[in-house]
């Protein structure tokens, strides 16, 4: 039984230019949440994917900030012209069914820029 | 709006102690679930445990037992004969029903350092 999965883990980018992570959630779960955590807080609420739609973004998502998930299975997040203020850990979440309420984390995908 | 606090910024105990971690959490809405999770210094948040708000029976497993009382709003933590691998950050976090995501809203973490 895979978790969930993050890709990249690191990324080391220069102000000003895109960057796109990847997340895998668990195969048979159809929610998807982002996150993201910044040192020494707790993760904040990002996005939520109910299969391929988008039905949720925080006002934490920027213009710059788009998410995706096109079959309802991996996701992805694009930060482009990235700041300075984005560097964080990524984190993505996914769970199952109605009655399950309990996340699963991936191991995060830790931004910076430079 | 909701909001968990954890005013425990960091505790350290000597291996084998009992230690006790603090939620306290705020909602509008009847209907909430409140979770537990652990990040090890390798950075993957770990679930621990999840109530609803309308079962406040306490559970214990293994070492680790939760304390959920409705009428203070806390959802406490503690560890009983704490070990060296118990070194964590853990953290409180709630969703309510009424958002239909079921976001987590998480507190700023309590960092529990275990010494042997």
């Amino acid at each position: 039984d895979t978790g969930v999965s993050q890709n990249p883990r690191h990324k080391i980018t220069k102000r000003g230019q895109n960057v796109t992570f990847r997340c895998d959630p668990i195969s048979e779960h159809n929610r998807l949440y982002w996150y993201r955590q910044t040192l020494g807080q707790g993760p904040e609420f990002l996005t939520y994917f109910q299969n391929e739609a988008q039905l949720e973004k925080s006002r934490l998502l920027s213009d710059r900030f788009s998410a995706e998930r096109p079959k309802g299975s991996f996701s992805t997040l694009e930060i482009q012209r990235t700041e300075q203020g984005d560097s964080a850990m990524y984190l993505c979440a996914s769970r199952g069914g109605a009655a399950h309420y309990e996340q699963y984390f991936g191991p995060g995908t830790r931004l910076t820029v430079t | 709006a909701q909001k968990v606090t954890q005013a425990q910024t960091e505790i350290s105990v000597v291996e084998k102690e009992d230690v006790t971690l603090d939620c306290v959490y705020e909602t509008r809405d009847t209907t909430y679930y409140l979770f537990w999770y652990k990040q090890p210094p390798s950075g993957e948040l770990v679930f621990l445990i999840r109530r609803n708000s309308f079962d406040e029976q306490n559970e214990i497993s293994g070492r680790y037992s939760w304390n959920f009382q409705k009428s203070t709003s806390s959802f406490n933590f503690t560890i009983t004969a704490s070990q060296v691998v118990d070194s964590a950050v853990y953290f409180c976090a709630l969703s309510e029903a009424r958002a239909g995501s079921y976001q987590l809203t998480f507190g700023k973490g309590t960092k529990l350092s275990v010494i042997p």
